[in-house]
């Protein structure tokens, strides 16, 4: 089955810890995207990466970095300098190129909800 | 700065009724539109897409609409039913780069259908 797989589901993290979210896909898909979301608020975006080896922050970077070694795999890591990292993480992704191109439709992942004790 | 905003936050129905989830952005300059539905601690799963380009698209029981001049679009459920329930959110295109920059959310509009 294709799709999009982020690992784990939950996530602990202590104060001063770097942590770093998984995000996996099989849908031959271009470009990804990991969004932060905060009860009561919408899904904010973060970082973007629409071709391997390069990526460009969104609207609340800060705190965080990401690489992009290889098509399918684009993984998050929340830094000590992120001060606020509790939340529900979530992965995209979407096909931007060659016929079957659904003009950018977004496919997400299942989550990772992070949390600091 | 693109804006999204979703009326109502919050919405309950009786099953079987007909309902409408009104969304609006400030910036007309989107390449594309999404109607999105998220269940309780779950992803986002896809409902429908509207290129800037279109009026409006269906599946099944949903029907969306957008007007791009105006900055808005409707989703509408026919014939409500209990599995309905989940939160539903609008996303625009950010930017102007083919859409490929990511989506602007709204915040969602929380729907229950009563039994």
């Amino acid at each position: 089955d294709g799709g999009i797989t982020q690992s784990p589901k939950y996530l602990f993290r202590k104060e001063g810890q770097n942590v770093t979210l998984s995000c996996e896909q099989n849908l031959n898909h271009d470009a990804m995207y990991w969004y932060r979301q905060d009860p009561g608020q919408g899904l904010r975006l973060i970082y973007y990466s629409q071709i391997v080896n390069d990526f460009q922050k969104g609207d609340i970077a800060e705190g965080y970095s990401v690489s992009r070694e290889k098509k399918e795999s684009f993984p998050l890591t929340v830094t000590s300098a992120q001060k606020n990292p509790t939340a529900f993480y979530l992965c995209a992704s979407t096909k931007t190129s060659g016929p079957t191109s659904s003009y950018n439709e977004q496919f997400f992942g299942p989550g990772t909800r992070l949390t600091v004790l | 700065k693109q804006e999204v905003t979703q009326i109502p936050a919050a919405l309950s129905v009786p099953e079987g009724e007909n309902l409408v989830l009104n969304c609006s952005f400030t910036d007309s300059a989107i390449y594309n539109l999404q109607w999105f539905r998220q269940d309780p601690g779950k992803g986002l799963t896809s409902l429908l897409l509207i290129q800037s380009s279109q009026r409006e698209q269906t599946s099944g029981r949903l029907n969306a609409s957008l007007d791009k001049s105006s900055g808005r679009s409707t989703l509408y459920i026919a014939a409500s039913q209990p599995g309905d329930s989940a939160t539903y959110l609008c996303a625009v295109t950010r930017g102007s780069g083919g859409g490929a920059d990511g989506l602007t959310f709204g915040k969602g509009t929380h729907l229950i259908i009563q039994p």
